[in-house]
């Protein structure tokens, strides 16, 4: 059964203080790992899908990398808006859904 | 940006009623997903339909669920007798092909079974 544990759960920074959140995932074999932003209240916000291992994705201040075992999406001088639930989801094979984790909770603190 | 939407945003009702909720895919998409997030859990599927039916279906999509695309835009998700433990943030999602399981999701829908 395919398994996906983020951490940590919750993680509050001040503006400026870069992190990373952990995305650990057990699959049969990986199609592709997800990274989505969810506000309160609204749906997943897409941002990343990585195939394979060593590959890595960068959006403004994020940046996302996948080994055989975990990603990785790393924050650099995070803002407020940054402020966010963020999501990390596999997918195993062709028709199977999206399994998700619980998600990091950010809170960055101006 | 090409989004899906979902109506309503927020839907009460009691035990027992049924409820649809409704969704708009993306217009060229194929493959259509619901997705369930009870308050402060994780995001989980519920099911996914192509070609007029079912592909896919989870352990929490049993027989009061059903799904339907009545026409060339819609794809509802029927609950005929909501319960209490139904309450929750309802999701609808498309994608073109079953290998890039959704990139978009709807806002949702907000359940309270009162």
């Amino acid at each position: 059964e395919d398994q996906v544990t983020q951490s940590p759960e919750a993680l509050r920074l001040q503006e400026g203080e870069s992190s990373s959140l952990n995305c650990s995932y057990t699959v049969s074999g990986l199609r592709g790992l997800f990274w989505y932003r969810q506000d309160p209240g609204k749906g997943p916000e897409f941002l990343f899908t990585l195939y394979s291992a060593g590959e890595e994705k960068e959006k403004e201040r994020l940046k996302a990398t996948l080994t055989k075992k975990e990603s990785f999406l790393h924050i650099t001088a995070p803002k407020p808006e940054d402020s966010a639930t963020y999501l990390c989801a596999v997918h195993s094979s062709g028709n199977t859904p999206l399994v998700f984790g619980k998600g990091t909770r950010l809170s960055v603190i101006a | 940006e090409p989004e899906v939407t979902q109506t309503p945003s927020h839907q009460v009702t009691q035990m027992g009623q049924e409820v649809i909720l409704r969704c708009v895919p993306i217009s060229n998409h194929l493959y259509f997903y619901w997705y369930r997030q009870i308050l402060g859990q994780k995001v989980e599927f519920l099911v996914s339909f192509y070609n007029n039916e079912i592909s896919e279906k989870s352990e929490i999509f049993d027989d009061q669920f059903s799904v339907e695309r009545p026409d060339g835009s819609n794809f509802t998700l029927k609950i005929r007798s909501t319960k209490l433990e139904d309450s929750a943030m309802y999701f609808c999602a498309s994608s073109e092909t079953p290998d890039r399981p959704s990139r978009y999701f709807g806002p949702g829908t907000r359940l309270t079974v009162t």
